[in-house]
């Protein structure tokens, strides 16, 4: 089945670079994903990758796919307060008719200034 | 914003009432999407609509149902709620039916539901 795995917790300091792990098992996946939360607030999608692809780069977001292990990280460059969220990974899920998200339980991330 | 709307934003109600969950997607978008947000289980798929039908079916309870209208809103439907019922639900809606590669998922800012 599917599952997503990612580290919880990220402290890093203002300006530094912040890099988010996640480890996935279904190799059916086509694309993954990053969304971010903030404190009472919805999911934003952030960027997704297309599992034939290596890296995407996002104005400060950088996404690395090794589809052989399985692993994808999110890079974000001068990572600042307003970065402080928690951030999902997801892989999307072929079902017989449809399709789902299967999430990680989220990587809190503190920016201290 | 990403153009979902989700209403209430917040609903507290007692154990074995039956509350009413509503969802508008991103105009354009025909596939609405249920999540259920908890402290223990993290956010689970519940369910899926394509253009009023039931596409994917994933954890939901037999206590809840949901339906899509000839609008394309969608309504998410707990009963007999019971404590540990008490989470975020969310709703997304992309304009795929779901069995496309590209599938991307726009989400609501989600319904706080409180069972007391």
């Amino acid at each position: 089945g599917e599952d997503v795995e990612q580290s919880l917790f990220l402290s890093v300091r203002e300006g530094d670079s912040s890099v988010i792990n996640c480890t996935y098992t279904d190799s059916s996946s086509t694309y993954l994903y990053w969304y971010k939360q903030e404190p009472g607030a919805g999911l934003q999608l952030l960027t997704y990758i297309f599992s034939n692809m290596d890296m995407k780069q996002d104005q400060r977001l950088t996404v690395l796919l090794n589809k052989k292990d399985k692993h994808l990280s999110l890079r974000i460059a001068d990572t600042q307060t307003g970065d402080s969220a928690i951030y999902f990974c997801a892989e999307s899920a072929k079902m017989e008719y449809g399709n789902k998200l299967v999430f990680g339980a989220g990587t809190i991330l503190r920016v201290k200034s | 914003d990403s153009g979902v709307t989700q209403t209430p934003k917040h609903l507290i109600t007692a154990t074995g009432q039956r509350v009413t969950l509503r969802c508008s997607p991103r105009s354009g978008d025909l596939s609405v999407y249920w999540y259920q947000q908890s402290l223990d289980q993290g956010l689970q798929f519940l369910i899926q609509y394509y253009n009023g039908e039931e596409r994917a079916k994933g954890n939901i309870l037999e206590r809840f149902s949901a339906q899509q209208f000839p609008d394309l809103h969608s309504e998410l439907n707990l009963s007999s709620l019971e404590l540990g019922d008490s989470a975020l639900y969310f709703c997304a809606s992309s304009v795929a039916s779901g069995r496309e590669t590209k599938n991307i998922q726009y989400f609501g800012a989600g319904t706080r539901l409180s069972v007391l």
